[in-house]
């Protein structure tokens, strides 16, 4: 029924604080994508989950940012050690399987973080 | 050189023009290519998928040059409401699905 949804829709942190961002994606959806898009500029790949595995993560910038699905359902995204350039708007996107229209994504409507 | 390019414009066009965007990929084994819209400070939307054959939508017409491997998408038209960055999101599979967008065309129509 309901779209993707991400959690939190604004985030405010201290540089060097650890933050956690969640994404729920439609029921069904195998696949799921996190991007990241600072102000003014185009989505950057950061990982891919084809059920609970990530064959692709090699978006990820450093070893500060981690990501677990579980379920084949629910996305933790996790950034340790916050700094200022952390700060963008973290978008998740879902999809069906490939073999049922699995290449339409479907974006939430993303965490605005914020590192002071 | 990027996977995926376009042109970031702004294109600044009047209502009831006719405007067009081009992308260009680089992996000649990319598979499926799509168009999605991004209003301002909003999440992207699926446009349109673009098939070999072209496609039409309304007023939005999409098309496939595999030989010279770009996409473009035209609008004719076009109407306030159209303003918005587009997208052009590539993709290729090898293991799995790899999702390429390039960074967008900023369309602007203008009253």
């Amino acid at each position: 029924g309901a779209g993707v949804s991400q959690s939190p829709s604004n985030k405010v942190t201290e540089k060097g604080k650890d933050v956690e961002l969640r994404c729920d994606p439609i029921s069904g959806h195998t696949a799921l994508y996190w991007y990241r898009q600072r102000l003014g500029q185009g989505l950057e790949f950061l990982i891919y989950f084809q059920g609970n595995s990530a064959p692709d993560k090699s978006g990820l910038p450093s070893d500060r940012f981690s990501a677990e699905r579980t379920g084949e359902s629910v996305s933790t995204l996790t950034i340790q050690r916050t700094q200022q350039e952390d700060s963008a708007v973290y978008l998740c996107a879902s999809s069906y399987p490939r073999d049922r229209e699995g290449e339409k994504l479907f974006f939430g409507s993303g965490t605005q973080l914020s590192v002071l | 050189r990027k996977e995926v390019e376009q042109d970031p414009g702004p294109f600044n066009v009047p209502e009831g023009a006719t405007v067009a965007f081009n992308c260009t990929y680089s992996n000649s084994a990319s598979q499926s290519f799509f168009w999605y819209r991004q209003d301002c400070r909003k999440e992207p939307k699926l446009l349109m998928s673009v098939y070999s054959s072209g496609n039409e939508d309304g007023r939005f017409t999409a098309q496939l040059n595999r030989a010279s491997q770009y996409i473009s998408l035209l609008i004719r038209d076009s109407k306030l409401s159209d303003s918005a960055t587009y997208l052009c999101v590539v993709i290729s599979s090898g293991g799995y699905q790899k999702v390429t967008f390039g960074t967008g065309t900023k369309l602007q129509v203008i009253p």
